[in-house]
């Protein structure tokens, strides 16, 4: 069965740093580019950050660059985001997502996310 | 930044209704456009790709139609197990991906 499992999540203090990992299971992942999203409490999807098959091509959303890097270990099947200076709305569920192989292919593989939450 | 605006943001229907949302982009997105169903607690799930390409498994009730920076998705007839929150998604140039707000499609 294709999947994807995120862990890492848990209470941060605002500053301070979170890595996140992403365990992909059931399909070639060396294959596919990924990608995190994230869902504040009760909000919509927000696009964080994709990386390439490779690592060749990596792309940030401007509300994180410069503070959360992707990287993966394709020999590990594994996705990660290290997060840092998080802030209160940084709090969210974040998940990683696959990106299909398809022309013009969307999002077609989903963990279940893990929950950051940033306070003091 | 593509801005992505889905209409409306809540939709109050009963089974069997026809159900239509529309999502306008703030600049040309060509045929890079994606639809979402998440249900509460659930991660989303993808329907449509490529405007108005099924995503395997998904009942042929659902369809998507559209161009450039105008399109919809359409439930010809609205199921329980359609109630749920949809978002929109283009991917114009595969550097940004930007979501729609979200449609609640609540029970009338």
């Amino acid at each position: 069965e294709v999947e994807l499992e995120e862990s890492g999540g848990g209470l941060v203090q605002p500053g301070g740093s979170r890595r996140l990992s992403c365990a992909a299971s059931g399909f070639r992942f060396r294959s596919y580019s990924m990608n995190w999203v994230r869902q504040a409490p009760g909000k919509g999807l927000e696009w964080l950050a994709f990386i390439s098959s490779t690592s060749n091509t990596i792309h940030y959303a401007d509300s994180v660059k410069g503070r959360f890097t992707i990287s993966r270990d394709n020999a590990q099947n594994s996705l990660f985001l290290q997060m840092s200076s998080l802030r209160d709305d940084d709090t969210a569920l974040y998940y990683c997502a696959r990106l299909g192989n398809r022309a013009f292919d969307a999002f077609d593989i989903w963990g279940q996310g893990t929950m950051v939450t940033v306070s003091s | 930044d593509i801005q992505m605006t889905q209409s409306p943001s809540t939709l109050s229907a009963s089974v069997g209704d026809r159900v239509t949302i529309t999502c306008r982009a703030s600049q040309s997105v060509s045929d890079w456009l994606a639809w979402y169903q998440q249900k509460p607690g659930k991660a989303p799930k993808v329907l449509i790709y490529k405007v108005s390409t099924l995503e395997n498994g998904v009942p042929s009730r659902f369809s998507g139609s559209g161009s450039g920076t105008e399109f919809t998705l359409t439930i010809s007839s609205l199921q329980p197990d359609d109630f749920a929150t949809y978002f929109c998604q283009q991917y114009y140039d595969y550097s940004e991906w930007t979501f729609g707000q979200g449609t609640k499609v609540e029970i009338k």
